[in-house]
């Protein structure tokens, strides 16, 4: 069965940076893309970044270029995301997501249960 | 970014009715070399992350009802559930993988009435 478990979400304040992780099991890590995902509270969802199985490939949306940096260690069966300068606009319940591809991009067939990120002083 | 557009906001349908949600992208997502429209359909209810039921605009998920069903082409494109159910109270979204910055349409929430 499919796992992804995120963590490392909280309160921060803006400006700061937090660090947040995914953990995968029940299929074979270095075989797929992964994407993180947010939802602010009460809205629709984003796309926030997506690497490929050997990070050769990363897309970023254009509200977290520069400030967000996504990364992988396949042999820890991991995705991070490397949040800095933080805004309160990044307050969002984070996803992580599996890709049914390995390279950029198709659809996501497996959702994690999300980290909530707040950003307020 | 290709910008997704879904109709209604909204809807309420009786059990057993059908329900019928648009989408449109600002820019096709066929591949010609395939013939394959990159386009996915989820669900999301309440407190639980969204669930895919339709890829490759038409294409069922296993394991989803098969009184969901996705249809379209090009920019267009529909998801149908056939007789509402009380548990497809949720919201739907549209999502294209055609670009690789993935864009998704802002939602639809059905309800029962």
């Amino acid at each position: 069965e499919v796992q992804l478990v995120e963590s490392g979400g909280g309160l921060v304040q803006p400006g700061r940076s937090l660090r947040l992780s995914c953990a995968a099991s029940g299929f074979t890590f270095d075989d797929y893309a992964m994407h993180w995902v947010r939802q602010a509270p009460g809205k629709g969802l984003e796309w926030v970044s997506g690497i490929s199985w050997n990070s050769g490939s990363i897309g970023y949306a254009d509200s977290v270029k520069g400030r967000f940096t996504i990364s992988r260690d396949n042999a820890k069966n991991s995705l991070y995301l490397q949040m800095n300068s933080l805004r309160a606009e990044d307050t969002a319940l984070y996803y992580c997501a599996k890709d049914m591809s390995s390279e950029l991009v198709e659809y996501f067939q497996h959702w994690g249960q999300g980290t909530l990120v707040t950003v307020s002083s | 970014d290709i910008v997704m557009t879904q109709s209604p906001d909204s809807l309420a349908v009786s059990l057993g009715e059908r329900a019928t949600i648009n989408c449109k992208s600002s820019q096709s997502v066929l591949y010609s070399s395939n013939n394959k429209n990159y386009l996915a359909w989820y669900q999301q209810k309440p407190g639980q992350p969204p669930k895919l039921l339709i890829y490759w605009a038409s294409t069922r998920e296993s394991g989803v009802p098969d009184r969901f069903s996705g249809s379209g082409s090009g920019t267009d494109f529909t998801l149908t559930i056939s007789s509402l159910q009380a548990e497809d109270v949720a919201v739907y979204y549209c999502q294209q993988y055609y670009s690789t910055r993935v864009t998704f349409g802002p939602g639809t929430k059905v309800d029962i009435k």
